[in-house]
């Protein structure tokens, strides 16, 4: 069974310009987080949905940042415009069971993240 | 905040050798995870403690929660090169739509040849 896609892997830009990334669910997981990992750091979650509504973004920028689950499947992450800071591996996560697992259905799979340097 | 403090934030070690690592809180968790991620990868999850004082094995891997819920720590033994990655703990908080996670910042570990 397919993971969590994520795209592109990897993106260079300039800061002050504007960047989206994107995440394609395990099939029917309904809860889909998105975190940002700054280098040396564990993931730290910037917003959480439960199929397309908003569970908790208390930690996302709004200011410059912006994600969207429409039709409850995949998502977009935005960063509008984007800092020095904001260089870092963009993680998705869905949560559910997997086909074949023994694992519970509050585990949590973890895309392979997209890898973000502003210069 | 519930923080989660990883110790030590570093380790490299040859093969063959034993190796602990800590994660510690102030605040108690419904569930403590460990989890490995492996460079250009997502992390994956290890295994998962719920009851305070138990111990989970996984092959070379130990892991145990504390009494209070409050304390984890993974136990490698004769640690091989593939285990190198990075290690992170993350608690469990929230039931249901507002299950979510608070992670440690890692510990890096390098298993040399």
């Amino acid at each position: 069974e397919a993971g969590v896609a994520q795209s592109p892997r990897y993106k260079i830009i300039e800061k002050r310009q504007s960047v989206a990334f994107w995440c394609n669910p395990i099939s029917g997981h309904a809860t889909l987080y998105w975190y940002q990992q700054i280098l040396g750091q564990g993931p730290k979650l910037l917003i959480q949905f439960q199929n397309n509504g908003v569970v908790d973004d208390s930690q996302l920028p709004k200011d410059r940042f912006s994600a969207e689950r429409l039709k409850g499947v995949d998502s977009t992450l935005k960063i509008q415009p984007a800092k020095l800071e904001d260089s870092a591996v963009y993680l998705c996560a869905t949560r559910g069971s997997l086909r074949g697992s023994p694992r519970s259905p509050d585990t949590q799979y973890f895309g392979p993240g997209t890898r973000l340097t502003v210069l | 905040t519930q923080l989660l403090e990883q110790s030590p934030q570093f380790l490299s070690i040859q093969e063959g050798e034993n190796l602990t690592v800590y994660c510690n809180s102030s605040s108690v968790f419904s569930s403590l995870q460990w989890y490995r991620q492996e460079p250009g990868e997502g992390p994956v999850l290890l295994v998962t403690v719920v009851t305070g004082g138990e111990v989970k094995k996984l092959k070379r891997l130990t892991f145990q929660f504390g009494d209070a819920r409050k304390d984890s720590s993974l136990h490698i033994t004769a640690a091989q090169p593939g285990d190198t990655g990075l290690y992170l703990c993350a608690g469990a908080r929230g039931g249901g739509s507002n299950y979510k996670l608070t992670f440690g910042k890692g510990t890096l570990l390098t298993v040399n040849p």
